[in-house]
């Protein structure tokens, strides 16, 4: 089992839609949660963290955190085509600092 | 305020060469962390450096090494270059080891 864990991908939402962005995560003790977008050829940019259970808004995007079904999502309302890159999602472990991070899923935003 | 900053941006060696990546975290970050990153996949954590010491490190090889000065910047050093390690090196900064943490541009190297 992948210690994160994302669908690759592509997700593909027309240009207004809410699009939703899962991660799971094995490490029951993991106490930090990051989103981060990454455009083709950048470096990752991070748009949003939680570290409690429940959502946590800013501006279009949501995050979303399950500690108990070790489960984060990132919801982005009212889709643009810029919004179209890769979203990663890392976690950083209950015993370490490092961030471990999924594969990425890719998002396309279609007019 | 200026963000994290890496250099060289591109780089392009030989096999069984050694090169060296530099990094400056954002002014009053005290850790920086390196990752690798191969094409369609996400980072890998290749060590952490808070104050000057070794907070961690990854499943790299001892061809991997870096160190922090005291100015909380970072050098990554790659010994006996394989074309395995041509990849995305980035650089992250943040305010002490457990919080957000904000990638450079990456230095983007490639072993021929």
């Amino acid at each position: 089992q992948k210690e994160v864990e994302q669908n690759s991908g592509p997700l593909s939402v027309p240009e207004g839609a809410i699009a939703s962005l899962n991660c799971t995560y094995s490490d029951r003790g993991s106490q930090s949660f990051f989103w981060y977008r990454q455009y083709s050829g950048k470096s990752p940019e991070l748009i949003m963290f939680i570290y409690s259970n429940g959502d946590k808004e800013d501006g279009r995007f949501t995050a979303q955190l399950n500690k108990a079904s070790q489960y984060v999502s990132l919801l982005i309302r009212d889709s643009q085509p810029s919004d179209s890159a890769t979203y990663l999602c890392a976690v950083r472990p209950g015993t370490a600092s490092k961030l471990t991070f999924g594969t990425g899923t890719r998002l396309q935003v279609t007019l | 305020d200026a963000g994290v900053t890496q250099s060289p941006t591109h780089l392009i060696k030989t096999r069984g060469q050694q090169v060296t990546l530099r990094c400056s975290p954002i002014s009053g970050h005290k850790s920086v962390s390196w990752y690798q990153q191969v094409l369609g996949q996400g980072p890998q954590f290749i060590f952490q450096y808070y104050e000057k010491e070794e907070r961690g490190r990854g499943n790299f090889p001892d061809r991997f090494s870096a160190r922090q000065f005291p100015n909380y910047s970072s050098e990554l050093n790659v010994n006996a270059l394989l074309l395995g390690d041509s990849a995305l090196y980035l650089c992250a900064s943040s305010t002490d080891l457990n919080t957000e943490a904000f990638f450079g541009q990456g230095t983007r190297l490639t072993v021929v």
